[in-house]
């Protein structure tokens, strides 16, 4: 099956710089890559994805790069502010898998005032 | 429109103890999905249904069934509860790829 690899683990940054965090997969029939931020005692929530026909795909201060030929991809958040601190988790998943979604192990960022 | 519910929010049992745990969503998706979460490991699958009628296994389906009682509602069963189940679960309910979860269910098993 499918494996997703996160780095790095935790992530500590000053308030305005950007944070990026990457993944890699496995899988080169995987087609759907969404990341999730997971807040303290909350379940994740989407807040981007990116599909294989796309290289890179933005959201104000959040952007998604993919590289199918490295199969891997990355989130970046700039001018990072207090409330982006929380776990991100991305994931990858395709109709190939059958509807299964493999996620990585999960990066605590942490941004200070 | 409250998106995917689950209860109870917290629970502890004996090894050996059975439970069921619910999750209901109002988007009228077709497909859900019962994630456990454990320190390290992020979100690992045990069991999804792709539409009313349907389930299949995933990563981790040893010791928990499923029931997928209608469009709304997915739940999951642990029939004799052992200490290795001692997690946080999550329900998720998915359309056109985009996943939407639960607030979880923590769960200590002892």
């Amino acid at each position: 099956g499918e494996n997703v690899e996160q780095h790095p683990s935790t992530l500590s940054v000053q308030e305005g710089d950007s944070a990026v965090i990457k993944c890699t997969y496995s899988d080169s029939a995987s087609n759907y890559f969404p990341w999730y931020k997971q807040e303290l005692g909350k379940g994740p929530q989407l807040i981007i994805d990116i599909r294989s026909n796309v290289g890179e795909k933005k959201d104000q201060r959040i952007a998604v790069t993919l590289n199918k030929t490295a199969k891997h991809f990355s989130l970046h958040i700039t001018e990072t502010q207090p409330e982006d601190s929380a776990v991100y988790f991305c994931a990858a998943s395709s109709a190939h898998t059958g509807n299964q979604f493999y996620f990585g192990t999960g990066t605590s960022l942490t941004v200070i005032p | 429109n409250a998106g995917v519910t689950q209860t109870p929010k917290f629970q502890v049992l004996k090894t050996g103890q059975s439970m069921t745990l619910q999750c209901a969503q109002d988007m009228n998706h077709n497909s859900m999905y019962w994630y456990r979460q454990d320190p390290g490991m992020g979100l690992r699958l045990i069991y999804y249904s792709a539409s009313e009628g349907t389930t299949d296994k995933g990563e981790v389906p040893n010791g928990y069934n499923v029931s997928r009682l209608n469009k709304r509602e997915f739940s999951l069963r642990l029939e004799s509860a052992a200490p290795s189940q001692t997690s946080v679960y999550f329900c998720a309910s998915e359309v056109a790829y985009e996943q939407y979860f639960g607030p979880g269910t923590r769960l200590t098993v002892t």
